[in-house]
């Protein structure tokens, strides 16, 4: 089965311009997650989606992050303006059954962004 | 609130040689313990996990962890590690209630051929 798909990989923008990711999740899987993996650290959620409703969004920069996940398929997430502190990976997993109960979450590949 | 530490950053073995990397977590109620592991240029994946019953799990390739709830531990083993295990290992705790996974800060192994 085709894996959690992200794009782009790799993006590299300077302080105060916008930037936006996109995540794929595995066809069928109703719960994705974004990541945040600064360098040195373990990845940390930043927002949580069941279809297309909020689960968990409490570690998420409001006043300038925000994700949306229209017809609870596929989602984007946006930086607007970015920080030199939001140069990380973010990362996109998805897993098939609500979250309570035994299930794994699949990761993509990431998208590295550079804030200079 | 919750947390996961991992004891040790850096680590750098022999091939053949022996492996255990702790993880301690701070929770009291129901968890499920993870640990995943990221190959240079790979994504993240699953090694192994616990969610109930023996708490000696066996993971892919060799490893495997044991859950020991008196310390609040689920420390990641493998008796002979390969230059191919040279990766990052990440461990990480599910809260059982509202599902939120805590990962550690990693673990960089290294295996010296």
């Amino acid at each position: 089965e085709a894996g959690v798909a992200q794009s782009p990989r790799y993006k590299i923008i300077e302080k105060r311009q916008s930037v936006a990711f996109w995540c794929n999740p595995i066809s069928g899987h109703a719960t994705l997650y974004w990541y945040q993996q600064i360098l040195g650290q373990g990845p940390k959620l930043l927002i949580q989606f069941q279809n297309n409703g909020v689960v968990d969004d409490s570690q998420l920069p409001k006043d300038r992050f925000s994700a949306e996940r229209l017809k609870g398929v596929d989602s984007t997430l946006k930086i607007q303006p970015a920080k030199l502190e939001d140069s990380a990976v973010y990362l996109c997993a998805s897993s098939q059954r609500p979250d309570y109960s035994y299930n794994e979450q699949f990761f993509g590949p990431g998208t590295r962004l550079t804030v200079l | 609130a919750q947390s996961v530490s991992q004891h040790n950053h850096h680590v750098i073995l022999s091939e053949a040689a022996s492996l255990e990397l702790g993880c301690n977590y701070s929770y009291g109620g129901t968890v499920n313990l993870f640990w995943y592991v990221q190959y240079p240029g790979q994504h993240l994946q699953l090694l192994l996990k616990y969610f109930s019953g023996d708490p000696l799990v066996k993971g892919i390739k060799g490893f495997e962890a044991e859950f020991i709830k008196s310390k609040f531990s689920f420390n990641l083993r493998k008796p002979s590690v390969q230059w191919s295990d040279t990766a990052e290992y990440f461990c990480a705790v599910k809260n059982g209630n509202t599902g939120k996974l805590i990962f550690g800060q990693g673990t960089t192994l290294q295996v010296k051929p």
